[in-house]
């Protein structure tokens, strides 16, 4: 079982760029949620898809958007980046209630 | 608003030498307490999953209890490779998905 996996592991991009990032969850998990870790803090939400469809959403703006493939693995885009959006960005997968987390993407905005 | 706190922060150990990292937490209708370990860059491991007070799990030198506050996680005799970020998280019920981080505590342990 390979577990959740992301890609790219580090990334770097300038301000105002837009980036792709993307995870596929573990096997037999059919829903992805998606994290954002900055330096020192834990971990925060921003979005869960479950049948293809954003479930909740956490206090991100619009900037941040997501998608669910047929296969459940999912995306995370984010426009016009800031610096502030520079984190590890986290995809978790789920079945019922416990959560497994991927090894992250390491994004620096300059 | 769902809260977590986790204290200490920071906590050093010397190899051997058994402690606790607490985490109290505030939210309506607890559908779970989570504990993750993090390792520097890397994402979360789970580790456990709480459902009542009173409950407890135990993994190798850990040991998780729960109340009606708070969570503590009980390390016994640590070895040096112990050493990582504890993470909390809590699961509201209902229509509600998400996990609720606290900042976590890291411990260092010395050998």
């Amino acid at each position: 079982d390979a577990g959740v996996t992301q890609s790219p592991t580090h990334l770097i991009k300038t301000r105002g760029q837009q980036v792709t990032l993307r995870c596929s969850p573990k096997s037999g998990h059919d829903t992805v949620s998606w994290y954002q870790q900055a330096l020192g803090q834990g971990p925060q939400f921003i979005f869960q898809y479950y049948e293809e469809e954003e479930r909740q959403r956490g206090n991100f703006p619009d900037r941040f958007s997501g998608h669910q493939f047929p296969n459940y693995s999912s995306e995370l885009n984010v426009n016009a980046l800031l610096l502030g959006d520079s984190a590890l960005y986290l995809c978790a997968s789920s079945l019922n209630t416990e959560a497994f987390f991927g090894q992250g993407t390491r994004l620096t905005v300059v | 608003e769902d809260q977590v706190t986790q204290s200490p922060e920071a906590l050093r150990l010397q190899e051997g030498e058994s402690s606790s990292l607490n985490c109290s937490y505030t939210v309506s209708g607890l559908r779970g307490l989570f504990w993750y370990r993090q390792d520097p860059g890397k994402g979360p491991e789970f580790l456990f999953t709480l459902y009542s007070a009173g409950e407890e799990k135990e993994k190798e030198r850990l040991k998780a209890t729960l109340t009606k506050k708070e969570s503590f996680l009980h390390i016994t005799a640590p070895k040096p490779e112990d050493s990582a970020t504890y993470l909390c998280a809590v699961q509201r019920g209902g229509s509600n998905y998400k996990l609720t981080f606290g900042k976590g505590t890291l411990l260092t342990v010395n050998p």
